[in-house]
Order: structure tokens, then sequence, then C-alpha cells
């Protein structure tokens, strides 16, 4: 199956530094990913469409200042935690679309923010 | 929100059949049902989906109810790895469509 990559898989900062994730699609091209954040023993809430080329459409209450998305490439979308605080400290998780109606998931990166 | 209802958890023993069910009450004619699972602390998982026809593949079947308002996955063969939390979403079949999860059946197969 199609295979989705995050790096860095974990990533712990000081409150009030940038952080950025990197999505790829390693064995396909995707014109759209997705970003998700998932907080302890909760559901994954949907914060951002990324289309190739153009600009992301956050979802009603993601701040689009704060979580930077940059889709530069049909094979990478990053995501960048700008001036972090605790608060953000979650599990970031991307999907992308890979054909025949699916979407397939990252691994998920952890990020800690003290 | 979310447009599926599914039990917050079930158990099966190993070996034995896990039968997930999902109501979808208000689906649409072009949405498709689709299951993913989440094993703890990794990104989720595609297991199958389906419009209205039974689904099968090497993970599980799909049987989706003939006024298409519920279906089951079933994993025929529970093992201990197959203990996850299972989303059922319903989304128009074309990857630009967003999935929006709810809060999934944890299952639990003990041996």
């Amino acid at each position: 199956g199609a295979v989705v990559s995050q790096h860095p898989s974990w990533v712990i900062c000081k409150s009030g530094t940038s952080v950025k994730i990197e999505c790829r699609s390693l064995d396909f091209q995707a014109t759209t990913m997705f970003w998700y954040r998932q907080f302890p023993k909760q559901s994954l809430m949907l914060m951002a469409t990324s289309n190739e080329g153009s600009k992301a459409t956050y979802e009603q209450g993601v701040e689009k200042d704060k979580f930077l998305i940059n889709h530069a490439s049909l094979t990478l979308s990053t995501l960048t935690v700008t001036s972090a605080h605790p608060e953000d400290s979650s599990f970031y998780i991307c999907s992308a679309d890979g054909g025949q109606d699916t979407q397939y998931f990252g691994p998920g990166t952890r990020l800690t923010v003290l | 929100d979310a447009k599926t209802t599914q039990p917050p958890s079930m158990d099966c023993a190993e070996g034995r059949a896990a039968n997930l069910p999902c109501n979808h009450s208000t689906i649409s004619g072009n949405e498709y049902v689709y299951w993913y699972r989440q094993i703890h602390s990794q990104g989720p998982q595609y297991i199958i989906h389906g419009l209205k026809n039974n689904e099968t593949n090497e993970m599980a079947s799909l049987i989706i109810t003939e006024d298409r308002k519920s279906s089951t996955l079933i994993l025929p063969h529970a093992t201990l790895r197959d203990t996850a939390v299972y989303y059922c979403i319903v989304r128009v079949g074309y990857n630009t469509d967003k999935l929006i999860f709810g809060t999934g059946t944890r299952l639990q197969v003990f041996p």
C-alpha cells in the first residue's frame, strides 16, 4: 500500500520556539494532504487541508497564523507550529490522498512543549 | 460533526470473529462508508470502504444494510494485534473530501 512518512517522530521544544513537521508521500503523488491533531484519549481532529500550489484551508477555530502549512510539491507538506506553547503539545498526524478513494496516514509526530 | 454512531468499546476472544457495528442513518446517496483503525500512538490505518455492496479484502469484510443506514465491520479471526480503536466514517468518495473522525470503538482482543 501507499506509504506516508512524517519527520520527526517526536520533538521536544521550549515555549516560544517554532517547530516544523514534515509529511511525505513516499511512493505516490498527492495533490491534497490533511493535517490532524490528537490529544490524549481523544479522537483525531482535522486542522487543515493542504493543497499543492495553493493556500491551505483551515477548519473553524484553527489559527492559520499559528499553524503554517506549506505544500510546495506533490510529495511534501509541512506544518510549522509557530511560537509554541505547552497547550500545543499534542500528537500531529498527516494524511495524503493515495488514489482509489483512499487516504493514507503518516505515523504521527508527538510534540511536547516545555 | 461525525455522522456515525459506534459503541464505545467491545471485547473479543482471540481467534473469534469480531463484529463492529456502525450506524449512519443520515448517509447520503453519494457517501461511502470507510473504516480505519488506530493502534495506540500510531497513525490510523485504512481497512476497507464500500458504497452499497458488501466488500471483502485481506483484512476484513464490510457488510452494509440494504437501506445503507448501518454497517458492520467483520474481522474474521481476531488476533491480539487487532486491539485498536476502530473508526467508521462516511464521506463522499473522492480524495479531496476530508475525513471527520468520531469517537470510534475501542476493540480489546483477549487471549
